[in-house]
């Protein structure tokens, strides 16, 4: 059965320091895995998805298909970093479902 | 810019009692989605529909229906809502491989 894994529920980081945000998946086929985000009073929004392989605010996140990862990594925090992050994974199918991993809420401390 | 728009941003029901939760969106998308947000558990697929008419359950489908008459309006109903259904509800919309959500519906049971 398909799943997405991310094994911390809070992350704590120095700003400067750098972020690494881990997700794995488990998936039979040829998955689409993307990263939401949600900042405090906000609507949860797309971080990135590793299909167009972009930076956004200095993210990025590089699909491993032989280790099931797709962690989200930033070289030096910031204090506007702190959210909720979701590792989600599209099933290539008739049904376009997205399942979401639990999450993992980022602190940025100063 | 997408917009999805839920009717209602809080909500107070009695244990029984039949619950509506609406969501509009305004850009054409086939691809509609509920979800219930909780702490620790992440978002949880309850309903989806990729068009009008057609719906598929999701992974907690469990004391949930939902209506879609037409293409922009995606209805969740809680048919005899219980204390434990006290959640944050989040309606999506697909547009390519991304997700636009709405605000969310924070609903209290008691």
């Amino acid at each position: 059965a398909q799943r997405v894994t991310q094994p911390e529920k809070l992350l704590s980081v120095f700003k400067g320091a750098p972020v690494e945000l881990k997700c794995n998946y488990s998936y039979s086929g040829s998955p689409e895995l993307f990263w939401y985000v949600q900042y405090s009073r906000q609507r949860l929004q797309l971080l990135l998805r590793h299909i167009s392989r972009e930076s956004i605010k200095g993210f990025t996140a590089d699909l491993n298909k032989g280790e099931t990862s797709f962690h989200l990594k930033k070289p030096f925090a910031q204090e506007e970093d702190s959210a909720m992050y979701y590792c989600a994974l599209s099933e290539r199918n008739r049904d376009d479902k997205i399942i979401f991993g639990k999450g993992t809420r980022l602190h940025i401390l100063p | 810019d997408v917009k999805v728009t839920q009717s209602s941003r809080y909500l107070v029901k009695r244990t029984g009692e039949k619950v509506f939760l609406e969501c509009v969106q305004d850009m054409d998308h086939e691809n509609m989605f509920w979800y219930r947000q909780d702490p620790g558990l992440g978002l949880r697929l309850i309903y989806f529909s990729y068009d009008v008419k057609m719906k598929e359950k999701g992974d907690i489908p469990e004391g949930y229906s939902v209506s879609r008459e037409k293409k922009e309006r995606f209805s969740l109903i809680l048919e005899s809502a219980s204390t434990n259904q006290t959640s944050m509800y989040l309606c999506a919309s697909r547009g390519g491989e991304k997700l636009f959500f709405g605000s969310g519906t924070q609903l209290s049971v008691l």
